[in-house]
C-alpha cells in the first residue's frame, strides 16, 4: 500500500513568509508525527496527533509554529513569520495506534531566504 | 530528559568488512528502540525495532542488540557492501511518551 506522503517535496519561501506543509499518512494510521531534522543532525521531535488532536505539542519551538489534523488524517504543519534558522527538513510520520512503529515519509525540505 | 549519542559519527570501511555502530541513551525507562537507514535527500527507512524486553533483533546481514541497563545499543552489518553506504541513525521511545528521540547518526561509506 502507499506510505506517507508529503508535499511540497521542498520549499523555498523568504524571511517573514508564512508556509504550509503536508503531510498524508497511511490509510488507518490514527497517529501521526511531526519531526525537524536540520543538516546533519537527527530528527527532532515537534508534535504528535491522536486522531484530531494534538497528544503532545511540546516540541514546538514557539508560537509561529502551529499543527493540524482537523479530520484525523491528512495534517497540515503551519509556520508563520519564517526565520532563517526555521530551514530545515520537515518529517512527518504515522504509526497504527500509539506506541506502534513509526514509519516516514520523504520530508519537505524548507529554505528560507 | 532522555539524550541519545551515536559514536562514531562518520565511518568509512572497506567493502567486505563487518560494520559495528554504537548508540547510547541516557534514561534506561525506554519502550523500544528503533534503527534506521538514511539515504541523502531522503526520509527515513525502518531497519529493526526491539522491544525493551528483548536483547536482540536480526534481518538478514543486519543484527542488534539491545542492553537497556547500560543505555546501549550496537547494529552490526555483516560483510559490508557499497550499497550499505547511508546514515544510520538510533531512536529511543520512552516508556512516559510516543515521541521518539533520536541520535546525531553515523555516516557510513563502503568502499568497493
Amino acid at each position: 500500500g502507499a506510505g506517507v506522503s508529503q508535499t511540497p517535496s521542498n520549499k523555498v519561501t523568504e524571511k517573514g513568509k508564512y508556509v504550509e506543509l503536508r503531510c498524508d499518512p497511511i490509510s488507518g494510521h490514527t497517529a501521526l508525527y511531526w519531526y525537524r531534522q536540520s543538516l546533519g543532525q537527527g530528527p527532532e521531535f515537534l508534535i504528535y496527533f491522536q486522531g484530531t488532536g494534538a497528544a503532545d505539542d511540546s516540541g514546538l519551538p514557539n508560537d509561529r509554529f502551529f499543527a493540524v489534523r482537523p479530520e484525523g488524517s491528512v495534517s497540515t504543519l503551519k509556520i508563520q513569520r519564517t526565520e532563517r534558522g526555521d530551514s530545515a527538513v520537515y518529517l512527518c510520520a504515522s504509526s497504527s495506534e500509539q506506541g506502534a512503529k513509526q514509519y516516514f515519509g520523504p520530508g519537505t525540505r524548507l529554505t528560507v531566504t | 530528559k532522555q539524550e541519545v549519542t551515536q559514536i562514531p559519527a562518520a565511518l568509512s570501511v572497506p567493502e567486505g568488512e563487518n560494520l559495528v555502530l554504537n548508540c547510547s541513551f541516557t534514561d534506561s525507562a525506554i519502550y523500544n528502540l528503533q534503527w534506521f537507514r538514511q539515504d541523502p535527500g531522503k526520509g527515513l527507512t525502518s531497519l529493526l525495532l526491539i522491544q525493551s524486553s528483548q536483547r536482540e533483533q536480526t534481518s538478514g546481514r543486519l543484527n542488534a542488540s539491545l542492553d537497556k541497563s547500560s543505555g546501549r545499543s550496537t547494529l552490526y552489518i555483516a560483510a559490508s557492501q557499497p550499497g550499505d553506504s547511508a546514515t544510520y541513525l538510533c531512536a529511543v521511545k520512552t516508556a512516559a511518551g510516543n515521541k521518539l528521540t533520536f541520535g546525531g547518526g553515523t555516516r557510513v561509506l563502503v568502499k568497493p
